[in-house]
C-alpha cells in the first residue's frame, strides 16, 4: 500500500536557525514528491517537487528537500528561518494518478 | 490569474440534506481531484478525475459522487450528507503529464449536523 509518513507533528525552531521537516514515503515505483505548505485559512500552496535527476532540490522562498532512494525519504530543510515560515507542511506523493498525503508538519519558528 | 475556485466557502447543513460543492479552474487543466482534511490524517483523496467523462476513485470515495462534463468544472455531490462528512473539503487540478503538481482552490469547510 502508498504510503506517506511525517513523523513530526511539530517543529520548533528559532529565527535564523536551519529547518528540517521530515517525510518518509513507501510507493512502488518511481514515486513523484512534492512539498506543500498551508497558511490558516487557506488552501496549499506548492513548494518543490522531486521527479528525477539531482536529490538535492531547490523551492520557493528558499527551501529545498533532499532525496535518499535508500531511505526514501525526502526532507524539506531551509538554511535560515524566518518567523513568516510558520505554517503547515505537507509531504506527498504522486503514483500513477492518486495522490498520497502525509499527515501534516506544524512548523513554529520563534523570534 | 490561475486559479482554482471552490464554492461555498463555509457551509453549515443538516443531515441527509443534498448538497454540492463546485469546483472551476482556468489553467485548461485535465486532471483534477478533490480530497477532504481532517486534524491528524492529512489529505485523503476523495474522487479524481484525467479527463472529461473519466472518473475514478480515490481513498475515502464513500458517500460522495463527482462529475465531470465539462474540462473546467468538477463538482463534489454530498447526496446525504452525514456527521462524518464533517470536514475540510479540497478541489486541486493538474496537467495530466506524470509529475505536474496540484493546484488547490481556497478549501470548503463543510459542517454536518
Amino acid at each position: 500500500a502508498q504510503s506517506v509518513a511525517q513523523p513530526e507533528d511539530q517543529v520548533n525552531v528559532a529565527e535564523g536557525n536551519p529547518l528540517t521537516v521530515k517525510c518518509t514515503y513507501s510507493v512502488s515505483g518511481n514515486p513523484y514528491l512534492f512539498w506543500y505548505v498551508q497558511y490558516p485559512n487557506r488552501g496549499l500552496q506548492f513548494l518543490l517537487k522531486y521527479i528525477t535527476g539531482d536529490n538535492l532540490v531547490k523551492g520557493s522562498y528558499g527551501f529545498e528537500a533532499e532525496f535518499n532512494k535508500s531511505q526514501t525519504s525526502f526532507h524539506l530543510k531551509k538554511p535560515s528561518a524566518l518567523v513568516s515560515d510558520s505554517a503547515l507542511y505537507f509531504c506527498a506523493v504522486r503514483a500513477v494518478n492518486k495522490f498520497y498525503f502525509g499527515s501534516g508538519t506544524k512548523l513554529n519558528v520563534k523570534p | 490569474e490561475a486559479q482554482v475556485t471552490q464554492n461555498p466557502r463555509y457551509l453549515i447543513t443538516v443531515t441527509g440534506k443534498k448538497l454540492t460543492v463546485t469546483c472551476s479552474q482556468n489553467m485548461n487543466h485535465e486532471y483534477m481531484s478533490w480530497y477532504r482534511q481532517d486534524p491528524g490524517l492529512g489529505l485523503r483523496q476523495i474522487y479524481y478525475s484525467m479527463n472529461v467523462e473519466v472518473t475514478d476513485k480515490g481513498d475515502v470515495p464513500e458517500g460522495y459522487k463527482v462529475s465531470r462534463k465539462e474540462k473546467r468544472n468538477f463538482p463534489l455531490i454530498l447526496e446525504s450528507p452525514s456527521p462524518n462528512q464533517t470536514s475540510l473539503y479540497f478541489c486541486a487540478s493538474s496537467e495530466t503529464q506524470g509529475h505536474g503538481e496540484l493546484f488547490f482552490g481556497e478549501g470548503s469547510r463543510l459542517t454536518v449536523l
